[in-house]
């Protein structure tokens, strides 16, 4: 069964700082990951999608890295704005026996102090 | 562009009681999926359709819940007997396909089991 683990649960940080979320995975076997950012209240929001056989992808300030071979992704924020401030989840899409089943981890709320 | 079209956004109904949820993905899609989001569990995919037709429908946690797709525009979600800890915000998603495309959710429905 695929497990999402985000690290940390909760950042707070000054504007202007640069700051990286993390994600880890334990089934390798995805088709994508796909960042997400939700805010209170509201659905979910696509920030960046990963192929399978892509490394990264950027948008913007943002960047998403994905190391499939060891279980990992990474957001990477530039120039953080209190705009922000949200909960980002990441999620795995599956693939063979679990194709199309998307496993999301549990988020990291961000805040962004002006 | 409309996005996917949740509604009730909310709903307040005692326990016993058939609650319909219903969704309208963007013109286009091709897979449509319903997931649940709680405090305790994060968000979980119930149930996902591709072409109208149910792919997986693993994360549907009781007979209790059902859930049909009539035509590519449609879907519902219902709860029958509705019980207090069916008590969440139910997300619908939709996506050109579930393999490399990605998900555009809708707001929500809150729904609260008396």
């Amino acid at each position: 069964k695929q497990e999402v683990t985000q690290i940390p649960a909760a950042l707070s940080v000054p504007e202007g700082e640069n700051l990286v979320l993390n994600c880890s995975f334990t089934d390798s076997a995805i088709y994508n990951l796909q960042w997400f950012r939700q805010d209170p209240g509201k659905g979910l929001t696509s920030l960046l999608l990963i192929q399978s056989s892509q490394r990264e992808q950027t948008s913007g300030r943002l960047n998403a890295s994905l190391d499939k071979s060891s279980g990992r992704s990474t957001l990477y924020i530039a120039a953080s704005q209190p705009g922000d401030s949200a909960t980002y989840l990441c999620a795995v899409t599956g693939r063979g026996t679990n194709a199309g089943k998307s496993t999301f981890g549990d988020g990291t709320t961000l805040t962004v102090k002006p | 562009d409309a996005g996917v079209i949740q509604s009730p956004r909310h709903e307040v109904t005692e326990m016993g009681q058939e609650v319909t949820l219903r969704c309208k993905p963007i013109s286009g899609h091709n897979s449509l999926f319903w997931y649940r989001q709680t405090m305790m569990r994060g968000l979980e995919l119930l149930i996902y359709f591709n072409n109208n037709v149910p792919i997986d429908d693993s994360g549907m946690p009781e007979d209790r819940f059902s859930a049909k797709m009539p035509n590519a525009s449609f879907s519902t979600l219902k709860i029958q007997p509705s019980e207090p800890r069916d008590s969440a915000v139910y997300f619908c998603a939709s996506s050109v396909n579930y393999s490399n495309q990605p998900q555009h959710f809708g707001d929500g429905t809150r729904l609260s089991i008396l």
